[in-house]
């Protein structure tokens, strides 16, 4: 079955600082991956998702994700760190054949001023 | 838009009681999922139903119950609560499965005591 690995439970960045959240997949078929984001008490939201169309991915509010099958990654990143992106940070796999999604442990970013 | 529903919001359960969860969407999804959220193990899947009719086991099936009752509605039964089920649950529903993300309710906190 397919799975993700997140690797770091916390990152601490500065305000401006680039933001590396690494995500390691699992996978017998070409995967399906996505990153949720979310804030204190309420669900979850979707960042961006890859679907095999281009490996770099761009989503929501700065945020981007390249695919490397080679590597089987698919690490998020954004530039320049801003405050409100303090949250928590989920990787997610699907596989084309099975309905499930399955989700990392999660990293929480937080972001010092 | 409502998007996901989940109610209750909050609940208190003694050991051994038993509550259902409900969950309702109105974007005409086919699939529903059930997760559980604790910390340091991200959301770990419960049940899941890829369409109206059909219910297949999770990662963490035991001790719970659903109901797919009509394409809107997906309930989480707790026949017996025990202090392990005290989690977050989320409610998430999508499209058919590959390239499409689901969307989540908000949540419900319960504490068994």
């Amino acid at each position: 079955a397919q799975s993700v690995t997140q690797l770091g439970s916390h990152v601490s960045v500065s305000e401006g600082a680039l933001v590396l959240l690494r995500c390691n997949y699992s996978s017998s078929v070409p995967p399906y991956l996505f990153w949720y984001v979310q804030y204190p008490n309420q669900g979850l939201q979707l960042l961006l998702k890859y679907t095999s169309a281009a490996t770099l991915v761009k989503g929501i509010n700065g945020f981007e994700a390249e695919f490397k099958k080679s590597e089987t990654s698919f690490h998020l990143t954004k530039p320049s760190a801003h405050m409100s992106d303090a949250a928590e940070y989920f990787c997610a796999v699907r596989g084309d054949n099975n309905n499930d999604m399955r989700f990392g442990a999660g990293t929480r970013l937080t972001v010092k001023p | 838009n409502a998007g996901v529903t989940q109610t209750p919001k909050f609940q208190v359960l003694k050991t051994g009681q038993s509550m259902t969860l409900q969950c309702a969407q109105d974007m005409n999804h086919n699939s529903m999922y059930w997760y559980r959220q604790d910390p340091g193990m991200g959301l770990r899947l419960i049940y899941y139903s890829a369409s109206e009719g059909t219910t297949d086991k999770g990662e963490v099936p035991n001790g719970y119950n659903v109901s797919r009752l009509n394409k809107r509605e997906f309930s989480l039964r707790l026949e017996s609560a025990a202090p392990s089920q005290t989690s977050v649950y989320f409610c998430a529903s999508g499209p058919r499965a590959g390239n499409t993300e689901a969307f989540f309710g908000q949540g419900t906190r319960l504490t068994v005591v």
